[in-house]
């Protein structure tokens, strides 16, 4: 089966940092791309980053780029966001997604960050 | 940035109706290279993640049911329900997935009338 958990949400004040994680199992991570893909309380979804199979090629979407970091550890079988300089619009449930190309066929159920003071 | 445009934002239908989702893209998201229309469906029931309906346009995913049904190339999509049943009541999004930043439609809720 396959299986997605993300990790590391909470409450951040602005400005701050946080560290997301996402756990795979299930199905040979190497071979998907990943990405990150959030939703703010009660609004649509929107992509954030996403991140080739090697590693090799990253792309985020325009309000990210320069704040927000995706990577991945094919040995762990994990993908992780480093977010920093948070600001209050960054408050949404952040869902870890994959699949064999860009197409997102699996879903983590997200964790939850809150940016407030 | 391709821009996803979908309508209408909301639709009530009666069990067993017909329900349709329109998308439409700022660009064409049909690859020349390899005929392939770079949009899926997704659908989003309440507190859970999305699940991938539809991918390639008109490709349903393994477990689907076969009352779902994508169509539409280049820049006019549309998502078609036949036969709503009550498990359907969910936000469907589309989104391209031609080029990045990956970006999808705006949602569709579909209520039961």
């Amino acid at each position: 089966e396959v299986l997605l958990v993300e990790s590391g949400g909470g409450l951040v004040q602005p400005g701050g940092s946080l560290r997301l994680s996402c756990a795979a199992s299930g199905f040979t991570f190497s071979n998907y791309w990943m990405n990150w893909v959030r939703q703010a309380p009660g609004k649509g979804l929107e992509w954030v980053a996403n991140i080739k199979k090697d590693g090799s090629a990253k792309n985020y979407v325009d309000s990210v780029k320069g704040r927000f970091t995706i990577s991945r550890d094919n040995a762990k079988n994990s993908l992780y966001l480093q977010m920093s300089i948070l600001r209050v619009e960054d408050t949404a449930v952040y869902y870890c997604a994959g699949g064999l190309g860009y197409v997102m066929d699996h879903w983590g159920q997200g964790t939850l960050v809150t940016v407030s003071s | 940035d391709i821009v996803m445009t979908q309508s209408p934002d909301s639709l009530a239908v009666s069990l067993g109706e017909r329900a349709t989702i329109n998308c439409k893209s700022s660009q064409s998201v049909l690859s020349s290279s390899d005929s392939w229309n770079y949009l899926a469906w997704f659908q989003q029931k309440l507190g859970q993640p999305p699940k991938l309906l539809i991918h390639g346009a008109s490709t349903r995913e393994s477990g689907v049911p076969d009352r779902f049904s994508g169509s539409g190339s280049g820049t006019d999509f549309t998502l078609t329900i036949d036969t709503l049943q009550t498990e359907d009541v969910a936000v469907y999004y589309c989104q391209q997935y031609y080029s990045a930043p990956l970006t999808f439609g705006g949602g569709t809720k579909v209520e039961i009338k």
